[in-house]
């Protein structure tokens, strides 16, 4: 089965830095993979999604993603932190591998962002 | 306004009790999903239907059950034989079909047993 990880937890920036959110898959097959970030208490939007069309995937509210086949990567930036930014962030993999239709989840990474 | 909508929002059970947690969605979506959130877990794959009167195991089904009567609903009932029912559940529909399509979400239920 397919399956992501993101690298850290809890990542805290300064408003107006860089934000880059790390999530590697495991997959043989080419996978889909989507961003998805959620707000304390509520369900979860979506910010982006990768399928095959171009490897540079661009978002909601300024936020991009760089699909690289090489590195079994898809971390998503963002030039500017601006507070509203704030949440939780999810990357989620839909196993190609075995035909599963319904998305596998990271664990999650928090941005906090600092005034 | 289409949608998803999970209730209620808060939910709290006494120990060795079942309860339903309910789910539409108004989108004319295929495919319906419950997942799990815990703390620093992620969202876990609870069931999952693909169309009325079908559905499949996800990875934790063990103490809830699902029904699938009707496209719009998709109801999550948790068992006393869940034995750590307390979480934020999620459900979500998409329009099925292809792997590369993106899932919408309610809003979410906390459960807390007491």
């Amino acid at each position: 089965a397919q399956s992501v990880t993101q690298l850290g937890s809890h990542v805290s920036v300064s408003e107006g830095a860089l934000v880059l959110l790390r999530c590697n898959y495991s997959s043989s097959v080419p996978p889909y993979l989507f961003w998805y970030v959620q707000y304390p208490n509520q369900g979860l939007q979506l910010l982006l999604k990768y399928t095959s069309a171009a490897t540079l995937v661009k978002g909601i509210n300024g936020f991009e993603a760089e699909f690289k086949k090489s590195e079994t990567s898809f971390h998503l930036t963002k030039p500017s932190a601006h507070m509203s930014d704030a949440a939780e962030y999810f990357c989620a993999v839909s196993d190609r591998g075995t035909g599963r239709r319904a998305l596998t989840f990271g664990s999650g990474t928090r941005l906090q962002v600092q005034p | 306004d289409g949608g998803i909508t999970q209730s209620p929002k808060y939910l709290f059970r006494k120990e060795g009790q079942n309860v339903t947690l309910s789910c539409e969605q108004n989108l004319n979506h295929d495919a319906m999903y419950w997942y799990r959130q815990d703390p620093g877990q992620g969202l876990r794959l609870i069931y999952y239907s693909q169309i009325v009167n079908d559905f499949q195991k996800g990875d934790i089904a063990e103490g809830y059950s699902v029904s699938r009567e009707k496209k719009e609903s998709f109801p999550l009932t948790v068992t006393s034989a869940q034995k750590n029912p307390t979480a934020f559940y999620l459900c979500a529909s998409s329009a099925g079909g292809a792997l590369n399509t993106e899932a919408f979400f309610g809003q979410g239920t906390r459960l807390t047993v007491v």
